[in-house]
């Protein structure tokens, strides 16, 4: 199976700074077909995961664009360019190149 | 909008079995792919399993292979997770996802125990 390995695991951020979550496979993510899918997903306190970024860097339907993604091949990068009060949560990269699809372990970001 | 909502989740002794659903809503259930992942209390997100958009491939995480089967029903925009042989372990919220989690459901709680 792909390893998924997020860091760091906790990240206290000031509000209006940037932060950075990083996502390393243990194998390349680049597909067959081309593609590269790495995923990453936002998990606020009390809800349901929802998709930022796909396929490395493209930004879901009205995720804001603080929000960014970065990386190729095995090593991957989530970047919050100003952090805001509700991107408190936890995040989660996936990869969705290789059966089975795995997530790495999370990143919990909180408000310095 | 665009909608998942699942239901049959509940209280299950171990060795029993349990079938969770997932009604879509919103969009053409067809043309997807839909996936099941699940979340143990306090713990990260595990992919369970995913189906083609016309049902013609199945695939399992090997920790429930043979005995949870992903289904769907395309006319009624209906998914399925018939779970067997449960353990603790496959104690968990499951999330129903339209492909790679572009949109997500609230969950249905599964708890297996004595």
């Amino acid at each position: 199976d792909v390893l998924m390995t997020q860091s760091p695991r906790s990240l206290p951020v000031i509000l209006g700074q940037s932060a950075s979550i990083s996502c390393r496979s243990s194998q390349s993510l680049v597909h067959s077909d081309g593609n590269t899918y790495l995923d990453w997903f936002q998990q606020r306190p009390g809800q349901s995961p929802r998709r930022l970024i796909y396929k490395v860097s493209n930004r879901d339907s009205g995720v804001p664009d603080r929000f960014s993604g970065s990386g190729s091949d095995t090593d991957f990068t989530l970047k919050i360019s100003t952090m805001e009060a509700e991107d408190v949560g936890v995040y989660y990269c996936m990869q969705a190149t290789e059966w089975p699809w795995t997530f790495g372990q999370g990143t919990k970001v909180e408000v310095k | 909008e665009v909608q998942l909502v699942e239901s049959g989740g509940g209280l299950v002794q171990p060795g029993e079995s349990l079938r969770l659903s997932c009604a879509a809503s919103g969009f053409t259930f067809s043309d997807y792919w839909m996936t099941w992942v699940r979340q143990a209390p306090g713990k990260g997100l595990e992919w369970v399993a995913s189906i083609r958009a016309d049902g013609s491939g199945t695939f399992y995480v090997d920790s429930v292979k043979g005995r949870f089967t992903i289904s769907r029903d395309n006319a009624k925009n209906s998914l399925s997770l018939q779970m067997s042989s449960l353990r603790g372990a496959d104690t968990a919220v499951y999330y129903c996802l339209r492909d790679r989690g572009s949109v997500w459901g609230q969950g249905t709680t599964v708890t297996v125990s004595s």
